[in-house]
């Protein structure tokens, strides 16, 4: 079973509609989650970052965590074209690494 | 602050040949990391890199080596080019280790054919 899995879409959506990206994980230990965005031909850029359970809300996005499921997703309000890209979780370990899961590629259509 | 670079941007090889993919931060981070990612894959882990001095073996490091003489640069060595070697690398780099929120450079698309 792989550390961290994400379902690889693609994922189309209307311009406006809420998004619901997500991931799965099989290591409980110390658990720092992440998002990440990757537009094409670009390298990721960090999103958001949750260490606890529950939500964490940055404008539009809001990271939820629910430990006790191993579940981790990502949130897009009133999503816009400009969202289109490569979403990408990722869990820390307790060291220098990072686990990343496939990525879901999402395009919103105008 | 420029980042993390990388150069070249793009290269194609031939089987067997040998090249060195460049990587550089200016932020001071002690952590240096190469990753590959080809479709649908996500990023896979090659090596990294803790300090000067000190580089570690990633999940995938078969084909490959580094070395970290300053804490700016992270070369990525490539010796005796295979196909499967066809990816698009990523370099990035990081402060700490809790979170560790690491930035990442542009990418080197690399063709061996």
């Amino acid at each position: 079973q792989k550390e961290v899995e994400q379902d690889p879409g693609p994922l189309s959506v209307p311009e406006g509609a809420i998004v619901s990206l997500n991931c799965t994980y099989s290591n409980s230990a110390f658990q720092y989650f992440m998002w990440y965005r990757q537009y094409s031909r670009k390298g990721p850029e960090l999103l958001m970052y949750t260490y606890s359970s529950g939500n964490k809300e940055d404008g539009r996005f809001t990271a939820q965590v629910d430990k006790s499921s191993k579940y981790i997703s990502l949130f897009i309000r009133d999503s816009q074209p400009s969202d289109s890209a490569t979403y990408l979780c990722a869990k820390n370990f307790g060291n220098e690494k990072l686990t990343f899961g496939t990525g879901t590629r999402l395009t919103i259509i105008p | 602050n420029a980042g993390v670079t990388q150069t070249p941007k793009f290269r194609i090889l031939k089987i067997g040949q040998s090249m060195t993919l460049q990587c550089a931060q200016d932020m001071n981070h002690n952590y240096m990391y190469w990753y590959r990612q080809d479709p649908g894959m996500g990023l896979k882990l090659i090596y990294y890199s803790v300090g000067a001095g000190i580089t570690d073996k990633g999940e995938v490091p078969n084909g490959y080596n580094v070395s970290r003489s300053t804490t700016e640069y992270f070369p990525l060595r490539l010796e005796l080019a295979a196909p499967s070697q066809t990816s698009v690398y990523f370099c990035a780099s990081s402060q700490d280790s809790s979170y560790n929120e690491q930035f990442f450079g542009p990418g080197t698309r690399l063709t061996v054919l």
